[in-house]
């Protein structure tokens, strides 16, 4: 059974802070991978989905690698702001199983 | 509508109770998806219909659960005989095929007491 593991669990950095959130997955046999962001009381948004033929996918600040081999993916982001607080995601589908989730990176980026 | 809309947005009900949870996807959005959120836990996938068809059942965390899918469009979760364990936020995606950027409605809150 596919288990998707983030570290760290919890991250404060100062604004303006580049910062790496990290994602491993057990089985390397995915679809694809997907970053979300959750803030509270509202749903998930998706930030970046990488299919798993490709290496990397950017949007603005934000830059998610992947390496399916090695069952990781890492998101970059770059010059952190204060709106950037909340809960990071990471999942990975696999076809007959949905999407499985990591149990998130919680950021707070301080003012 | 422009997004994943579900409904209701909060349900408190009494243990044994039967409840319905309704999701509306995104227009031309074939693939949905049921997902769960307990407190202090992470997402946990349910289900996943590609049009009307859910091909595998077996996420569903026991069998007072049932969804349904109908017209490729709106979709149902229902929980029958509810429990105190069953509270949770259920979230509903859609995507326009299986592998493609889900987005999530913003749930609705089960409270079981």
């Amino acid at each position: 059974k596919q288990e998707v593991t983030q570290i760290p669990a919890a991250l404060s950095v100062p604004e303006g802070e580049n910062l790496v959130l990290n994602c491993s997955f057990t089985d390397s046999a995915i679809y694809n991978l997907q970053w979300f962001r959750q803030d509270p009381g509202k749903g998930l948004t998706s930030l970046l989905l990488i299919q798993s033929s490709q290496r990397e996918q950017t949007s603005g600040r934000l830059n998610a690698s992947l390496d399916k081999s090695s069952g990781r993916s890492t998101l970059y982001i770059a010059a952190s702001q204060p709106g950037d607080s909340a809960t990071y995601l990471c999942a990975v589908w696999v076809i007959v199983d949905g999407l499985t989730f990591g149990k998130g990176t919680h950021l707070i980026i301080q003012p | 509508g422009a997004g994943v809309s579900q409904s209701p947005s909060n349900k408190v009900t009494e243990k044994g109770k039967d409840v319905e949870l309704r999701c509306d996807p995104i227009s031309g959005h074939t693939a949905l998806y049921w997902y769960r959120q307990r407190l202090g836990q992470g997402l946990e996938f349910l289900i996943y219909f590609q049009g009307n068809s859910a091909p595998d059942k077996s996420g569903l965390p026991s069998d007072r659960f049932s969804a349904e899918r109908t017209g490729e469009s709106v979709s149902t979760l229902t929980i029958q005989r509810t429990q105190q364990e069953d509270s949770a936020v259920y979230l509903c995606a859609s995507s326009l095929g299986t592998g493609n950027i889900q987005y999530f409605g913003a749930g609705t809150r089960l409270s079981v007491l």
